[in-house]
This record gives C-alpha cells, structure tokens and sequence, in this order.
C-alpha cells in the first residue's frame, strides 16, 4: 500500500529563516512525487515534480529514495510564501499508464515579519 | 486557456437525498479525476474517467458514481447522502496521463445536514 506522511501539520518561520517541509512516502514501486501548494482563498495547483528537478519560487525538493522522503526546501522564506503544502505521489494504475495521487494530510507554512 | 470550472461552488443538501457536482475541464485535457477533501485532511481519490470510461476508483462505496462526457466535462453523482459526505470535493483534469502534474478546480463545498 502507498501512504504519504507529512509529520507537521503546522510550521512557522520568520522572513529569510529557511523552511523545509518533511515528506515522507511508502510505495513499492518507483514513486512519482509532486508538492502541491494552496495559498489563502486560492485553488490547489502544483508547485514542484520530481522528474523535473526544477526550482520554483526558491523552493527545491529532491527525492531520496533511500530515505523514502521529498522534502520541500527554501533558504530564506518570504512572506508571500505562507499557505497550505501538500505532498502527494502518483501511482499509476495496474494496466494502465494512468496513475492517481494520494496525499499526504498537508503542512500550513507561516512566514512572519 | 481556460482552467478546470467547477458548479456550484457551494451545495446544502439533506441526508438522502441525491447530488450532481459539475467540472469542465482545461483545453486539451482529456483526464478527469475526482477527490474528496474532508475538513484538515487532504485530498482523497475517488475515481477517474478518461476517453469517456472510469479508470480507476479509490475506496468510496458505489453510491459515488461519475460520467464523463465527449467534450471531457465530468459530473460527479452521490446518492443517498450521508453526514460524512459533507466536504469540498475538487476536480482535477490532466493532459499527459497525469504524468506533469495535474491542474484542479476551486471545488465544490457540499454541506449535508
């Protein structure tokens, strides 16, 4: 079975301090991780994929297999990025190159003055 | 480009009775994905549709059922409505058999009392 496990429900930092928020996973294949990022009043949309090894908005997460983890890193937090982060994998369906994500339970990231 | 639209954005129903959510979704997307989001937790798979059929249902039982439509709009239909199923409910669409990531609609906030 598949899980994603993101241990604090609730992080605060102050502006320039880093952040990193904790991402945990548990699958038996080869996972397909992404950060999905929900700011105040505004849809879930998705922020960072594994694959791509791309940096948006200073924030950065590698996947480490060995750890089981994909944490979602940034050196100096702004203000701007306080919201709700949601780690979630894909798994694709037996059969089907189609996948699904499951979510972890979501971390509310809060960047003070 | 249009994104993901979802109708109505809110819904109070009573226990028993039957519901219809709506989802459009973005241009070129042929992949509809359906989640449940109860209060604190995060998103929750419920079933997807793509070319039309359902492929692939998490753990909801049948009185959940969808449709998905030649144009790639879904419906999301739940009978006999119980208490627990008072969440926000979010469509997701996806282009590359959900590969890139997918892009989710501002959700449906269904209240059943």
């Amino acid at each position: 079975a598949q899980r994603v496990t993101q241990p604090e429900k609730l992080l605060s930092v102050f502006k320039g301090a880093p952040v990193e928020l904790k991402c945990n996973y548990s699958y038996s294949g080869s996972p397909e991780l992404f950060w999905y990022v929900q700011y105040s009043r505004q849809r879930l949309q998705l922020l960072l994929r594994h694959i791509s090894r791309e940096s948006i908005k200073g924030f950065t997460a590698d996947l480490n297999k060995g750890e089981t983890s994909f944490h979602l890193k940034k050196p100096f937090a702004q203000e701007e990025d306080s919201a709700m982060y949601y780690c979630a994998l894909r798994r694709a369906d037996r059969g089907s190159t189609l996948g699904r994500l499951y979510f972890g339970r979501g971390t509310q990231l809060t960047v003070w003055p | 480009e249009t994104g993901v639209t979802q109708s109505p954005t809110h819904l109070i129903k009573t226990r028993g009775q039957q519901v219809t959510l709506r989802c459009s979704s973005q241009s070129g997307h042929n992949t509809v994905s359906w989640y449940q989001q109860a209060l604190g937790q995060g998103p929750q798979f419920i079933f997807q549709y793509y070319r039309e059929e359902e492929n692939g249902r998490g753990n909801f039982p049948p009185r959940f059922s969808g449709l998905q439509f030649p144009n790639y709009s879904s419906e999301l239909n739940v009978n006999a409505l119980e208490l627990d199923d008072s969440a926000l409910y979010l469509c997701a669409s996806s282009g590359g058999q959900g590969m890139y990531g997918y892009t989710f609609g501002s959700g449906t906030r269904l209240t059943v009392v």
